[in-house]
């Protein structure tokens, strides 16, 4: 079975710019997240998708990051305008059921500099 | 409210075996999954653990609960972050800091 698709592996950019990610999940899994993952740290949840649908984004700094899961299969992470402090590593994941686990994608390593 | 917590690093010589604690504390009834980082590689899943087959079947409150995933005759291979994860149905998973696993030759 494919994994989960992210895209690019790595950005460089400087603070105040836009950056974008993207991740293609599992065929048929219904749910999303995107976390972010700051160097030492483990993954820290921005924000979860049932099919197109937001069901938890408390932690998602509204004011710089948005993100939108069109037709409940891709979906895209915005970081606008980018902050040093958003350098880490941003995993996207899905899952059938969380009773069975995530499927992670490789990652996007942003650093901003 | 979920929290888990993990140690932060263990040293061991190839063929020792080891013992990675999590403890965590959740309100429901919360499945224990234990993930492996390898170096520039995915998250992968390494074990779970529902309340169905544990020994922790009983309570909907549970505090400071250990659940250890134990590694046996252990090679330089293994070296990684290995993170514990506790969640319940339907809901987010929460992260352990993950314990990082140094095997020398």
């Amino acid at each position: 079975e494919a994994g989960v698709a992210q895209s690019p592996r790595y950005k460089i950019i400087e603070k105040r710019q836009s950056v974008a990610f993207w991740c293609n999940p599992i065929s048929g899994h219904a749910t999303l997240y995107w976390y972010q993952q700051i160097l030492g740290q483990g993954p820290k949840l921005l924000i979860q998708f049932q099919n197109n649908g937001v069901v938890d984004d408390s932690q998602l700094p509204k004011d710089r990051f948005s993100a939108e899961r069109l037709k409940g299969v891709d979906s895209t992470l915005k970081i606008q305008p980018a902050k040093l402090e958003d350098s880490a590593v941003y995993l996207c994941a899905s899952s059938l059921d969380s009773g069975y686990g995530y499927t992670f994608g490789s990652g996007t390593r942003l650093t901003v500099v | 409210s979920n929290s888990v917590k993990q140690t932060g690093q263990i040293t061991v010589s190839e063929g020792a075996s080891v013992t990675m604690n999590c403890t965590y504390t959740s309100t429901g009834y919360p499945t224990l999954f234990w993930y492996v980082e390898y170096p520039s590689k995915p998250l992968q899943l390494l074990q779970r653990e529902t309340m169905e087959n544990s020994k922790n079947f009983g309570g909907g409150n549970i505090k400071d609960k250990n659940s250890p995933i134990v590694k046996y005759s252990v090679q330089v291979s293994d070296s990684a972050v290995y993170y514990c994860l506790s969640g319940c149905p339907n809901s987010k998973l929460t992260f352990g800091k993950g314990i990082t696993l140094s095997v020398r030759p």
